[in-house]
């Protein structure tokens, strides 16, 4: 079975500054999807950044990357040029590469952004 | 855009009642998703349906039925309920270029006392 780890629960920012989440994952199969999703005070999950496991390029989606090792299993996140609006629980995400295939979630980081 | 629906957003219930939760797909997503997250925790996988049909189960509890209806709404059925069962369910949809990624409603805030 699949499962992914977040072996930070906390992690704190000053603003303007960069922070790396991490995120590992254990899984037998070759095509995935990978996901990052901020969930902020008001709960919604919000879709950050995806990454497919065929492709080698880290995705990026303006102050957002991600570092993705396949044959290490790791997916982290890199927010750059920190905000306070930035502050969430955010949640990494496995996929299997199928047609209505669940989310795996990791335990979450609740990240806070210092002014 | 339009987004995912789901209603009530927020409901009270007593122990051994029933509850049932609606969703409403983006339009043209034919896939829906059913999460729960309880405090302090990480959304679980409950039941998923792609073009009416289950398409995968998690950890749902046999009280717990869903379905996924002709207009592609579907509905969560939740019978002898529980305290454990207050939580926060999401549906989430998917479909057409859109396929391969989730889009999650605001969720509906079950409260059991």
């Amino acid at each position: 079975a699949q499962t992914v780890t977040q072996s930070q629960p906390e992690m704190s920012v000053q603003e303007a500054e960069t922070v790396t989440l991490s995120c590992t994952y254990d899984t037998s199969e070759s095509d995935y999807y990978l996901f990052w999703y901020k969930q902020p005070p008001s709960r919604q999950m919000i879709l950050v950044i995806r990454q497919e496991a065929y492709k080698q390029q880290n995705a990026t989606e303006n102050r957002f990357s991600v570092n993705f090792q396949k044959a290490a299993k790791s997916f982290s996140l890199k927010i750059s040029d920190s905000q306070l609006g930035d502050a969430a629980m955010y949640f990494c995400a496995y996929r299997r590469d199928n047609q209505g295939g669940k989310l795996i979630f990791g335990q979450g980081t609740e990240l806070s952004v210092k002014p | 855009a339009a987004g995912v629906i789901q209603s009530p957003r927020h409901l009270i219930k007593e122990k051994r009642e029933t509850a049932t939760l609606k969703c409403y797909p983006i339009p043209r997503h034919d896939t829906v998703y059913w999460y729960q997250q309880g405090p302090g925790q990480d959304p679980q996988f409950l039941i998923s349906f792609y073009e009416k049909m289950q398409s995968d189960k998690g950890s749902i509890p046999d009280r717990f039925s869903a379905q996924q209806f002709s207009d592609y709404h579907s509905e969560l059925n939740m019978s002898s309920l529980e305290l454990g069962d207050s939580a926060l369910y999401f549906c989430a949809s998917s479909g057409g270029l859109e396929w391969n990624e989730q889009f999650f409603g605001p969720g509906t805030r079950l409260t059991v006392l």
